[in-house]
Formats: structure tokens, C-alpha cells, sequence
């Protein structure tokens, strides 16, 4: 069974910077694309980044750009988001999912989310 | 503004079909077969119903089943039931740097 488990979140001061994790099984991870999608209270998905197979192609949502880092560690089974400068805007619950594919097309299994609030 | 368009909302009575529309441009649903629809319950985490533009996962219900045509995919609901009641979203491959977008989700309510 495909679990993912994101963790790391949590209330943080506008500037501050937090660590995203998630933590996959029931699937060779090394084989598929990463995505992380948010979403602000009571508003639609957005797609934030995500990371190949490889770690070889990245990409970022413009509003994020400069500020987020993603990064995979295939040996355990991890994938992780870097998230500095935060803004209010970033409060959102940040979904890990993994694609279908090795490269970037489309999300299938999601986790549970994790929760980043940012307030002074 | 999302890059994908969908209405804010449907609704149906319970055994009726509803589709939902999901329209984008050529750098996107019209130019790639990598569609897909997600169903979010209250709550929950979005759970993958369609992918690839009309192929349904292991375990998805064939009530629901969708297409593609020119820039516009769609998403139908067959035999409404009370458990459909949820947001549903579309999401598209595009050529953009962004490669994956979504749309701005759909309120199914169940009359």
C-alpha cells in the first residue's frame, strides 16, 4: 500500500523558515516524480514544486521561486521542501504526492498533509 | 486565478449524471494527454479519479468516467449518490515552466 506521511509543519513568524518532510513506502521511490501541493484554508490546490526521479529536473511555482528548495534523499525513501522567508500567504496545508511517472506530469497518491501556519 | 477553469459549482439529485468542464489552452489540455481529476471529501486529502485523461485507477467506480476535446476535459458523474458530495478538481501537464497545474475546484452538492 502507497503511504506518504508529511511532517515538519507548524506556526512560524513571517521570515522564519521551516522544514518540510515526507516520509514514502509501499513503493520503489527512486522510480517516481515528487510533487508538493498546497492548500490555503478553505481554497483550491496549488501546486508549489516538484522533483523528478532523479533529482535531475526541478521546478517551482512562481510564488515560491527563490524562497523553496526541494530535495529527495532516495536512499530513504524521503522528500523534503525547504521553505525560507515565509509570508502570511504561505499558510497552507502542504500536501507530498508522489506522479504517476518518473518526470513531472500528474499526482496520483497524496498524504495527509501538513500544516504551515505563519502569523506574527 | 488558476490556470485550469473550472465552475465553482454543480449540483444533481441523487441517479443523475453531472459533468463537470475544465477548460485550459493549448499549452496545456489541449496539447497533452495528461489529464486528471481528484475527488476531496471534507476533510480529506485528494484522492486520484481519473488520470491520463480517461483512465480510471484500480478500485474507482465506474460511475465516473471522462474526456477530452480541444482545450476543454470533462468529468461525468453517473448515478449521483450522496457520498459524491465533494470538491473536484482537474489538473493538467503543461509546457509552461510550471509543469503541473490544477484548476480552481468544483462543489458537487447532492441534492
Amino acid at each position: 500500500e502507497v503511504q506518504l506521511m508529511e511532517s515538519g509543519g507548524g506556526l512560524v513568524q513571517p521570515g522564519r523558515s521551516l522544514r518540510l518532510s515526507c516520509a514514502a513506502s509501499g513503493f520503489t521511490f527512486g522510480n517516481y516524480a515528487m510533487h508538493w501541493v498546497r492548500q490555503a484554508p478553505g481554497k483550491g490546490l496549488e501546486w508549489v514544486s516538484g522533483i523528478s526521479w532523479s533529482s535531475g529536473y526541478v521546478r517551482y511555482a512562481d510564488s515560491v521561486k527563490d524562497r523553496f528548495t526541494i530535495s529527495r534523499d532516495n536512499a530513504k525513501n524521503s522528500l523534503y521542501l525547504q521553505v525560507n522567508s515565509l509570508r502570511t500567504e504561505d499558510t497552507a496545508l502542504y500536501y507530498c504526492a508522489r506522479d504517476i511517472y518518473g518526470v513531472l506530469r500528474s499526482p496520483d497518491y497524496w498524504g495527509q498533509g501538513t500544516l504551515v501556519t505563519v502569523s506574527s | 486565478q488558476s490556470a485550469l477553469t473550472q465552475p465553482a459549482s454543480v449540483s444533481g439529485s441523487p441517479g443523475q449524471s453531472i459533468t463537470i468542464s475544465c477548460t485550459g489552452t493549448s499549452s496545456d489540455i489541449g496539447g497533452y494527454n495528461y489529464v486528471s481529476w481528484y475527488q476531496q471529501l471534507p476533510g480529506k486529502a485528494p484522492k486520484l479519479l481519473i488520470s491520463d485523461v480517461s483512465n480510471r485507477p484500480s478500485g474507482v467506480s465506474n460511475r465516473f468516467s471522462a474526456s477530452k476535446s480541444g482545450n476543454t476535459a470533462s468529468l461525468t458523474i453517473s448515478g449521483l449518490q450522496a457520498e459524491d458530495e465533494a470538491d473536484y478538481y482537474c489538473s493538467s501537464y503543461t509546457s509552461n515552466i510550471t509543469p503541473v497545474v490544477f484548476g480552481g475546484g468544483t462543489r458537487l452538492t447532492v441534492l
